[in-house]
């Protein structure tokens, strides 16, 4: 089946530094990449969308100049969280679709640790 | 998109058979139900979906009364690792290209 590969799986960062989080599609493109967040006990909430090749569409309270996408090939997108601050720590998690019928697939998810 | 309501939380202990059922009042007509599982610290993982009637995998079983406004996740049998949170999503069945939008989901404690 699909397969997403998200790295890294953990990741402790000085505060004001910036962290860059991978996802992969492995075994199919990616046409549309999702970037999700989510806080202890709570459910996934929606950060961004990418197409491949285009500028990512951010949902609204989201920071597009802190949390940069980039999904410059089928099987990439890249997440940067700029000058990271404590209440930056969260679970990312990335999915990728294949645009065919229902194909959504997650990444295992980054947990990020701003210190 | 369907808003979907769901326990919060539900206990079992292991050999039963669980049920969580989802709410989708405003269900429309291209809509699918898909539910998803997810452990601490990983994502979400795809268990069954289903338009009507009943669909069975070798994971679970999805009921879906004729009116579809609500469907029942079964699982027969659990474990101590079935033990996750439950999502319940309804939408249309796109090419994908739309985020799905995940509820507050069912967070399922399995005892020994």
């Amino acid at each position: 089946g699909a397969v997403v590969s998200q790295h890294p799986s953990r990741v402790i960062c000085k505060s004001g530094t910036s962290v860059k989080i991978e996802c992969r599609s492995l075994d199919f493109q990616a046409t549309t990449m999702f970037w999700y967040r989510q806080f202890p006990k709570q459910s996934l909430m929606l950060m961004a969308t990418s197409n491949e090749g285009s500028k990512a569409t951010y949902e609204q309270g989201v920071e597009k100049d802190k949390f940069l996408i980039n999904h410059a090939s089928l099987t990439l997108s890249t997440l940067t969280v700029t000058s990271a601050h404590p209440e930056d720590s969260s679970f990312y998690i990335c999915s990728a679709s294949s645009g065919s019928d229902y194909g959504y697939t997650f990444g295992s998810g980054t947990r990020l640790t701003v210190v | 998109l369907a808003k979907t309501t769901q326990p919060i939380s539900m206990d079992s202990y292991e050999g039963q058979e669980v049920n969580i059922t989802c709410s989708h009042n405003n269900i429309a007509t291209n809509d699918y139900i898909t539910w998803y599982q997810q452990f601490p610290s990983q994502g979400p993982r795809f268990i069954i979906q289903g338009y009507k009637t009943k669909v069975t995998n070798e994971v679970a079983s999805l009921f879906i009364p004729a009116d579809r406004k609500s469907s029942t996740l079964s699982l027969p049998r659990v474990s101590l690792s079935d033990t996750a949170v439950y999502y319940c999503l309804v939408g249309d069945r796109d090419t994908g290209r739309r985020a799905l939008t995940f509820g507050s989901g069912t967070r399922l404690q399995v005892q020994p």
